[in-house]
Parts: C-alpha cells; structure tokens; sequence
C-alpha cells in the first residue's frame, strides 16, 4: 500500500498562473480532503469528497476547485495563482465513517511570486 | 468539539517510553480521543483514537482515564524519529457539514528525543 500519495513535491507559480496538485490514494477509502497548512499555523480545510461524484466546500474554498470522478483520485486545481496560496498543501484520506481517522499524504510546498 | 489541553514540550531518552498528556475535561459522551504527530516538514500522522477502554496498536498505547476527562499516548521505546509534534484531538467518530469533517489541530506538545 502506497497510502496517500501527492505530485508535485514543489512547484513555484507565477502570479496568475494555474496549475492541478494530484492527490491519489490506494486504501479504497471513500472520504478524501484537501488541506492548507501555512507556516507555524494549524490545518485549514478547503474542499471534501464523500465519494465519486460529491464534493463540497470546507473553510477556505476561494480560489480552487476540485473534482472527484474516481474513488482514487482527488485533484485540486489554482486557477490565477496569488501569492496568498503560498502554503503547503496536504490531501487526506479516512474510511468512511470515521472523519477523525485521516491518513494524509506528504504534501505539496507550493510558492507563488 | 471538547477543547484539549497539552503540555508545549517535553524531553524523553531514546530507548524509554514517553508519556504525553492530555487534559479534555470537557469531553462529550460521544466523542473520541484521537492522537496525531506531525514531523518537522512531513503530512500529519494519525497514531491511535479510542473512546474509553486502552488502546494500543503498533505505534502506541492509548490510556483513557475512567471518568475520560484525561488521556496519555505512550511511545514505548522512543527514537529519535518519534521527534515531533503531538496533537491530542476529541471529536465525534462521524459527522454533518463542512466543519465537522475537518480536524483541529491545537498547539500540540513538541516531543524532543534525546540520544
């Protein structure tokens, strides 16, 4: 088992620009999430899937959007970079059921300038 | 979800067990005791949740007082890699709406192992 599994490691972005951070996990769990963990802060939600098909927002949606067309795979996508997405992204995963259970991958360090 | 309160750091000896603590004095009937540790620079690492008998997987062991006001995480034999930050997190196994699928860090205790 691979686990959680995130490409890129980093990337660096122009202001504007956009770009999909992958996120693929092989336990067949049905919730997957993105986070946001900016410098000495806690875990900020931005979106959630309970399964294929169904996404929905978390606490700091603005400025991305996801998709969930497999149980696997949970890409979340920058449209026009802003130097305020500067952070390191984690995506996650849990059994369903059990939300406090989350297996989270190594995450993307993203830089825009 | 109960609010926790964690020691900022502790020292432990490589080789003894460490015993981290965690106060929830105002824990809800239906909410777990769940344990993470994030590494310096990797995704946070869930470890061991329970809801009031002892846990214990590979990782760890998990102590719940009876009245589950407190907990204790027990590393039994700390490395060097068990260097972190822990975080004790109570919350309901399930949940309904966006705030309730995300979990809430506090400041956590930095476990520092010493060689």
């Amino acid at each position: 088992n691979a686990g959680v599994t995130q490409t890129p490691k980093f990337r660096i972005l122009k202001i504007g620009q956009s770009m999909t951070l992958q996120c693929t996990q092989d336990m067949n769990h049905n919730y997957m999430y993105w986070y946001r963990q900016d410098p000495g802060m806690g875990l900020k939600l931005i979106y959630y899937s309970v399964g294929a098909g169904i996404t929905d927002k978390g606490e700091v949606p603005n400025g991305y959007n996801v998709s969930r067309s497999t149980t696997e795979d949970f890409p979340l996508r920058l449209e026009l970079a802003a130097p305020s997405q500067t952070s390191v992204y984690f995506c996650a995963s849990t059994p369903s059921g059990n939300i406090g259970e989350q297996y989270f991958g190594p995450g993307t360090r993203l830089t825009v300038t | 979800d109960a609010k926790t309160t964690q020691p900022t750091s502790m020292d432990c000896a490589e080789g003894r067990a460490a015993n981290l603590p965690c106060n929830h004095s105002t824990i809800s009937g239906n909410e777990y005791v769940y344990w993470y540790r994030q590494i310096h620079s990797q995704g946070p690492q869930y470890i061991i949740h329970g809801l009031k008998n002892n846990e214990t997987n590979e990782m760890a062991s998990l102590i719940i007082t009876e009245d589950r006001k407190s907990s204790t995480l027990i590393l039994p034999h700390a490395t060097l890699r068990d260097t972190a930050v822990y975080y004790c997190i109570v919350r309901p196994l399930g949940g309904s709406g966006a705030g309730s699928y995300q979990l809430t860090f506090g400041k956590g205790t930095k476990l520092s192992v010493i060689p």
